[in-house]
């Protein structure tokens, strides 16, 4: 049984540029949260989706980032026009279908955006 | 303003002794407290969590110890290894299918 998949695992973008990072969920995963680690730091959370819908997207900056998960394909964060301070480690973690409170986020290995 | 307060930032032991990271948090309506542990360049992994409603979990090696009324909850690591190396993240979430909130972390270097 496959983990939690992200790619690419290394981004280099240039200002300006747009990144797309993509995460595919843990099989039979239905929810799907993006988390951004600054370096020395804790991960903060971004948003929450399930298929086809965006459940919370308190954490993400209005302007620029905006993120997806269709009914066919990976989930999709994606940043326009990045500027040096977007430069962080994205996770992506899934969950399954709540059952109770069971509900493990489990964590991909990471897709680390650099802007030069 | 930050729910999750992790301490030490940094923690050295020796190569058999007892690892103890401690976290505090302030919002009465988290219910499930996972620590995740984190190599370089890996995501993090879940090592063992706990609910409100036991004052402690061990699974092989590993301890937490809950107190509700002080609102703190820590990590033990009975036999620390030079494997155990690594940054160690306590968190905390409201229910099922909200966010995890994060500690800053704590850098664990065992030494032989």
């Amino acid at each position: 049984n496959a983990g939690v998949m992200q790619n690419p695992r290394h981004l280099v973008r240039r200002r300006g540029q747009e990144a797309r990072l993509r995460c595919s969920p843990m099989k039979g995963h239905s929810h799907v949260y993006w988390y951004r680690q600054l370096p020395e730091e804790g991960l903060k959370f971004m948003v929450y989706l399930q298929k086809e819908n965006i459940i919370d997207e308190s954490g993400m900056p209005k302007e620029r980032f905006s993120a997806e998960f269709p009914k066919e394909g990976p989930s999709i964060l994606r940043i326009q026009q990045v500027v040096r301070g977007d430069s962080a480690a994205y996770f992506c973690a899934s969950s399954p279908q709540l059952a109770g409170t069971t509900d493990t986020q489990y964590f991909g290995p990471g897709t680390r955006l650099t802007v030069l | 303003q930050q729910q999750v307060k992790q301490s030490p930032q940094s923690l050295i032991v020796q190569k058999g002794g007892i690892s103890i990271i401690n976290c505090a948090y302030e919002n009465t309506a988290f219910d499930y407290f996972p620590w995740y542990q984190q190599f370089p360049g890996k995501g993090p992994a879940l090592l063992i969590a706990i609910r409100p409603d036991v004052s402690e979990k061990k699974e092989g090696r590993f301890t937490i110890s809950f107190n509700k009324s002080a609102k703190q909850f820590s990590l033990h690591i009975m036999d620390s290894q030079p494997g155990d190396s690594a940054t160690y993240f306590c968190a905390a979430r409201r229910q099922a299918g909200t966010a995890l909130i994060f500690g800053k972390g704590t850098t664990l270097s065992v030494s032989s």
